[in-house]
């Protein structure tokens, strides 16, 4: 199993409409978890860090953390075709100071 | 203000050869950070450098060597490259000096060994 995990995708939604993009992880004690996005080509973008349960908005972006249940997830509303990338997940484990583990991404197409 | 910036942007070696690639962040961070990039697969922590004078093993470390030069810079050395190491290359800091801390990435080498 792996410690990280995304869907693949590509994850297709209308112009306007929610993404909602999701990440589960393996680790019970796992503490920091971060948002990035990617385009093609180009290098990871941080989106958003959330540290605690509950939800965190950033203007359109909306981290939700449930430690419970071993899942963080991003929700995008309005989406736009400027939002279509590879949008990857990352968690520490052990308190950081151990391991940094990326997910392999998943892929957003919003279409006009 | 460049944030994190990487040299060269592309590279060919042949199978033996040695290379380094340079890192530079002018955003006074603390840490450090060496991935790699593979179709398919998530980026892998290869080295990182919490403090200057410091530096910790990640997740994919065998074949590199790293050197933090001072608190801006942060190389990463491959002594005799194989074609296993053909990927993206990317350089990331972060204020803090543990892995809990946003981290900002550079714009990536494509190094193809051949």
């Amino acid at each position: 199993q792996k410690e990280v995990e995304q869907n693949s995708g590509p994850l297709s939604v209308p112009e306007g409409a929610i993404a909602s993009l999701n990440c589960t992880y393996s680790d019970r004690v796992s503490q920091s978890f971060f948002w990035y996005r990617q385009y093609s080509g180009k290098s990871p973008e941080l989106i958003m860090s959330i540290y605690s349960n509950g939800d965190k908005e950033d203007g359109r972006f909306t981290a939700q953390l449930n430690k419970a249940s071993q899942y963080v997830s991003l929700l995008i509303r309005d989406s736009q075709p400027s939002d279509s990338a590879t949008y990857l997940c990352a968690v520490t484990f052990a308190g950081g100071y151990n391991k940094l583990i990326f997910g392999a991404g998943t892929r957003l197409a919003v279409h006009p | 203000n460049a944030g994190v910036t990487q040299t060269p942007k592309f590279q060919v070696l042949k199978t033996g050869q040695s290379m380094t690639l340079q890192c530079a962040q002018d955003m006074n961070h603390n840490s450090m950070y060496w991935y790699r990039q593979d179709p398919g697969m998530g980026l892998r922590l290869i080295y990182y450098s919490a403090s200057e004078g410091t530096t910790d093993k990640g997740e994919v470390p065998n074949g590199y060597n790293v050197s933090r030069l001072n608190k801006r810079e942060f190389s990463l050395r491959l002594e005799s490259a194989a074609p296993s190491q053909t990927s993206v290359y990317f350089c990331a800091s972060s204020y803090g000096a543990s892995l809990d801390y946003e981290q900002y990435f550079g714009p990536g080498t494509r190094l193809t060994v051949t």
